[in-house]
C-alpha cells in the first residue's frame, strides 16, 4: 500500500526560484494538509483542504499556495523561494467525518534548502 | 484556537526501564481525539496511539499506554520496557470534530543501552 506519497525527497532552490511540491494519497481520504517541520517548532500546519474544492490557511500560509487538483492530490507551490522556507515538509491526508478516531497518514517528507 | 504543550523537550531512559512523556492541552471542545505519534531519525511519523475523549479508560498499546485525565487536559504516554528502537522523536496531536490537527512541538527520546 502506498499510503500518501510525496515527491521530491529533496531539493535545493535559490532564493526567488519557484517550484511545486507534489502529494497524492490512495486511501480515499477526504481530508488532506501540508505541514512543515522546523527544529524545536513541532508540525506547523500550511494548508489544509478538508474536502475535495476547499481550501484553508493554516497557521503559516505566507509565501505557498496550495491546490487540491482531485480527491488523490494535494499541491504545494512555492512562487518565489526565500531562505526561511528552508525546512522539511511533510503532506498528510485523514478521513472524514469527524466524529471518528481516525488519525493522520503521513508521507514520508520533503527536505527543501533554499540558498 | 487549540493548543497542545509538550514541556519536555528531551528525555532519556534506560534500556528495558519505563518512562513517561507528558503532555496537555487546552481546548473548549467536549469531544476530540488524541494521538502520539513517533518519528524516528528516518523522518516518518508513525502512530503509536490514540484516544478518544468519550472514552474514560486508558488506551494501551502493547508496551505503550496513557494516562488520560480528561478534567486536568493531560495526556502523557507511557512506555514500559524501553527499547532501543522506542528512540525517537514524540509527538502529541490533538484532533477537533472539524478534522484539524494541533500538534506539540515534540520530545526527543534517547534510550541508554
Amino acid at each position: 500500500n502506498a499510503g500518501v506519497t510525496q515527491t521530491p525527497k529533496f531539493q535545493v532552490l535559490k532564493t526567488g526560484q519557484s517550484m511545486t511540491l507534489q502529494c497524492a494519497q490512495d486511501m480515499n481520504h477526504n481530508s488532506m494538509y501540508w505541514y512543515r517541520q522546523d527544529p524545536g517548532m513541532g508540525l506547523r500546519l500550511i494548508y489544509y483542504s478538508a474536502s475535495e474544492g476547499t481550501t484553508d490557511k493554516g497557521e503559516v500560509p505566507n509565501g505557498y499556495n496550495v491546490s487540491r487538483l482531485n480527491k488523490r492530490e494535494f499541491s504545494l507551490r512555492l512562487e518565489s523561494a526565500a531562505p526561511s522556507q528552508t525546512s522539511v515538509y511533510f503532506c498528510a491526508s485523514s478521513a472524514f467525518p469527524g466524529h471518528s478516531n481516525q488519525p493522520q497518514h503521513f508521507g514520508d517528507g520533503t527536505r527543501l534548502s533554499i540558498l | 484556537a487549540q493548543t497542545v504543550t509538550q514541556s519536555q523537550p528531551e528525555m532519556s531512559v534506560q534500556e528495558a526501564e519505563t518512562v513517561t512523556l507528558s503532555c496537555t492541552y487546552d481546548t473548549s471542545e467536549s469531544d476530540y481525539y488524541l494521538f502520539w505519534y513517533k518519528q524516528p531519525p528516518s523522518r516518518q511519523m508513525i502512530l503509536v496511539i490514540r484516544q478518544e475523549a468519550y472514552k474514560q479508560q486508558n488506551a494501551t498499546e502493547n508496551r505503550f499506554s496513557v494516562n488520560f485525565q480528561k478534567a486536568a487536559k493531560s495526556f502523557s504516554l507511557k512506555i514500559s520496557d524501553s527499547q532501543l528502537g522506542d528512540a525517537a522523536m514524540y509527538f502529541c496531536a490533538y484532533r477537533t470534530t472539524g478534522n484539524q490537527f494541533y500538534f506539540g512541538t515534540g520530545t526527543s527520546l534517547t534510550v541508554i543501552p
